[in-house]
């Protein structure tokens, strides 16, 4: 089993639609939880980081961690074209090692 | 503020032949450095870290070797070679509490 399971998709939605981004993980020791947005050929850019469980809202992004059943999500308002990349969800013990989901691709159709 | 700086962005390498990525970041000292590899539907996979000048951790026993020379600066390195080590290699600095800061990528094919 991996550390950290995201469904790859793809995911296209109509611009101005709400996006909803998951990942499920087995490790209950988790305390630390980010989201990446990777253009293509790009390196990934931190967009959220949280710790512990609730919400962080930043802009049209909202990060929200569930550690009692081990589910992240990353929720993105009004979505545009520009938003169109893969999402790379990430998870720490605390220490300076992430572990990474393997990334859901998402496309935002004009 | 800080950047990294990570090149080539693209390489072409026959088997069998020496290789060798740099990684430089500027706006920081003593960084804790990152090298990753991205292959497909296999996410990132970390390869190396390191927290200070010569003191190199390895995660995953493999054909490729890291240095850091300098407080600022990681290399990635191979001897030969094999053509399982295609993939997209990124450089970070980071850690906790802030993050990763990524680099721009090489993607590396062995032909």
């Amino acid at each position: 089993q991996k550390e950290v399971e995201q469904d790859p998709g793809p995911l296209s939605v109509p611009e101005g639609a709400i996006v909803s981004l998951n990942c499920t993980y087995s490790n209950s020791a988790f305390q630390y939880f980010m989201w990446y947005r990777q253009y293509s050929r790009k390196g990934p850019e931190l967009l959220m980081y949280t710790y512990s469980s609730g919400n962080k809202e930043d802009g049209r992004f909202t990060a929200q961690v569930d550690k009692s059943s081990k589910y992240i999500s990353l929720f993105i308002r009004d979505s545009q074209p520009s938003d169109s990349a893969t999402y790379l969800c990430a998870m720490s013990l605390g220490g300076n090692q992430f572990y990474f989901g393997t990334g859901t691709s998402l496309t935002v159709i004009p | 503020s800080q950047t990294i700086h990570q090149w080539p962005a693209t390489l072409v390498q026959p088997v069998g032949s020496p290789l060798s990525l740099e990684c430089t970041v500027e706006g920081t000292s003593n960084p804790n450095l990152y090298w990753y590899r991205q292959a497909a539907g296999r996410g990132l996979q970390l390869l190396f870290y390191s927290v200070g000048i010569g003191q190199i951790s390895s995660e995953v026993p493999q054909n490729l070797s890291a240095s850091r020379p300098q407080d600022r600066q990681f290399i990635l390195s191979s001897k030969k070679l094999l053509l399982s080590d295609s993939g997209f290699y990124l450089c970070a600095w980071g850690g906790f509490g802030y993050g990763y800061t990524f680099g721009s990528g090489t993607r590396l094919t062995v032909v």
